[in-house]
């Protein structure tokens, strides 16, 4: 399977931007999803971009394809209280019958 | 409301005593698959239906068994569960085609936090 890897933890302080960082090995892959993962809940679908993309801005949230180095980042602009989560990226490959996940990251915002 | 429902939420048993996982979908889904969460390793796939009676193994399918009778449930059957099944789980669906289907139409169940002892 896909590998796909994260950093284990970022801390910011509140009114800081937040990028979180996201490389994955399979070269075909369509769509590239970011999920929120908040404490003893689900997970939340945030946004996601598709393979033929470099960038794509939803709000506080911009995403960052660079297809060349399989490198993958979230920006949280304006980074929240309400922001502190875990986040994984997550990458469908090719046959999409599977959604191959990091390891997510742990945000902490610092008041 | 369009969701996934797992039962039961939360579960401790001891090793050897088979349980079910239930999973249910009202929104006609095609396909359904079945994560396991451990920290430190992500969400990895244990097994996946892309309709009614056609299930596969994805990366972690040992020790779990699943059944897609109807296409709403996809219940996942743990046999003879052991220690390292104790883990956070989450059953998925989308509309088709896995997980290149539009996105607003993938949904997570809430997760079912299992334990063995």
């Amino acid at each position: 399977g896909e590998d796909v890897e994260q950093s284990l933890f970022l801390s910011v302080r509140e009114g800081d931007s937040s990028v979180i960082n996201c490389t994955y090995t399979d070269s075909s892959s369509t769509y590239l999803y970011w999920y929120k993962q908040e404490p003893g809940a689900g997970l939340q679908l945030l946004t996601y971009i598709f393979s033929n993309m470099d960038m794509k801005q939803d709000q506080r949230l911009t995403v960052l394809l660079n297809k060349k180095d399989k490198h993958l980042s979230l920006r949280i602009a304006d980074t929240q209280t309400g922001d502190s989560a875990i986040y994984f990226c997550a990458s469908a490959g090719t046959g999409a019958n599977n959604l191959f996940f990091g390891t997510g990251t742990r945000l902490t915002v610092i008041p | 409301e369009a969701q996934v429902t797992q039962n039961p939420r939360y579960l401790i048993t001891v090793t050897g005593k088979k349980l079910t996982v239930t999973c249910s979908q009202n929104m006609n889904h095609e396909y359904m698959s079945w994560y396991r969460q451990d920290p430190g390793l992500g969400l990895r796939q244990i097994y996946y239906s892309m309709n009614v009676e056609v299930t596969d193994k994805g990366d972690v399918p040992e020790g779990y068994k699943v059944s897609r009778k109807e296409k709403r449930n996809f219940p996942l059957i743990l046999e003879s569960p052991s220690p390292n099944q104790t883990s956070l789980y989450f059953c998925a669906s989308t509309l088709s085609g896995g997980w290149n289907a539009p996105t607003d139409t993938q949904y997570f169940g809430p997760g079912t936090r299992l334990t063995v002892l």
